[in-house]
């Protein structure tokens, strides 16, 4: 099973300003994944980050507010930009291992973010 | 659009009983769904992939049902243990089958 890391593990931060979180992979993979996880709800996908193309996102989610990047095939940073307190929340990336015997994705362990 | 329902969001049971949760789903018709394990501070843990064409996958002391009839699936915790107090999550892929779509979760408390 794929090992993920994010950095950091959690934040505060001040309204308008703008937080990076990496997340980097002990293997290489195609397909990254970003969900958010807002207290008290299910993980709602923010986008899907492959290498060498632009990153797709969900509905109600825009590249403005959260550009994504992934440079190779082990690592991706999602940018939140211009925060509000709205946009406290926890911020995981997972991967997708298709080798198994499904889809099943592995987690990273998430990014705390809150914003005052 | 898929909508995915969790029958209850707290479930107590007393430790060496059978956890049973439900997760149902509309508007849509899913080639697998698979359960998590989330942890307080921690991402989901995969537990169990069922594809559309099985009735039913069992690892260890978990059960999953898949009926599609219904659009239901059933997640059992046999001979429950306090160690398995979490929040599980059940998730379907979405129609492009390019990505999970996650129900809300239960979140289990076993007591002893």
């Amino acid at each position: 099973s794929a090992v993920i890391s994010q950095k950091p593990s959690r934040d505060i931060c001040q309204r308008g300003t703008s937080l990076t979180i990496q997340c980097q992979v002990d293997s290489q993979v195609t397909m990254m994944f970003w969900y958010r996880q807002q207290p008290g709800q299910s993980l709602t996908l923010i986008a899907t980050a492959n290498q060498g193309s632009e990153a797709t996102y969900e509905s109600g989610f825009v590249i403005d507010k959260f550009p994504i990047s992934r440079p190779n095939l082990t690592f991706s940073t999602l940018t939140v930009s211009n925060m509000s307190p709205e946009d406290s929340s926890i911020y995981l990336c997972s991967v997708e291992d298709k080798n198994r015997s499904g889809n099943e994705q592995f987690f990273g362990p998430g990014t705390r973010l809150t914003v005052l | 659009s898929q909508k995915i329902e969790q029958n209850s969001e707290a479930l107590n049971i007393q430790e060496g009983k059978t956890a049973t949760l439900t997760c149902n789903y509309t508007n849509y018709s899913p080639a697998y769904l698979q359960w998590y394990r989330q942890d307080p501070g921690r991402g989901p843990v995969f537990l169990l992939l069922i594809r559309e064409n099985e009735k039913e996958k069992r690892k260890e002391r978990l059960k999953v049902t898949f009926d599609t009839t219904l659009k239901q699936s059933l997640f059992h915790i046999t001979a429950s243990q306090p160690a398995d107090s979490a929040t599980y999550l059940c998730a379907l892929d979405n129609q492009a089958g390019t990505a999970l779509i996650f129900g809300k979760g239960t979140t289990l408390s076993v007591s002893s």
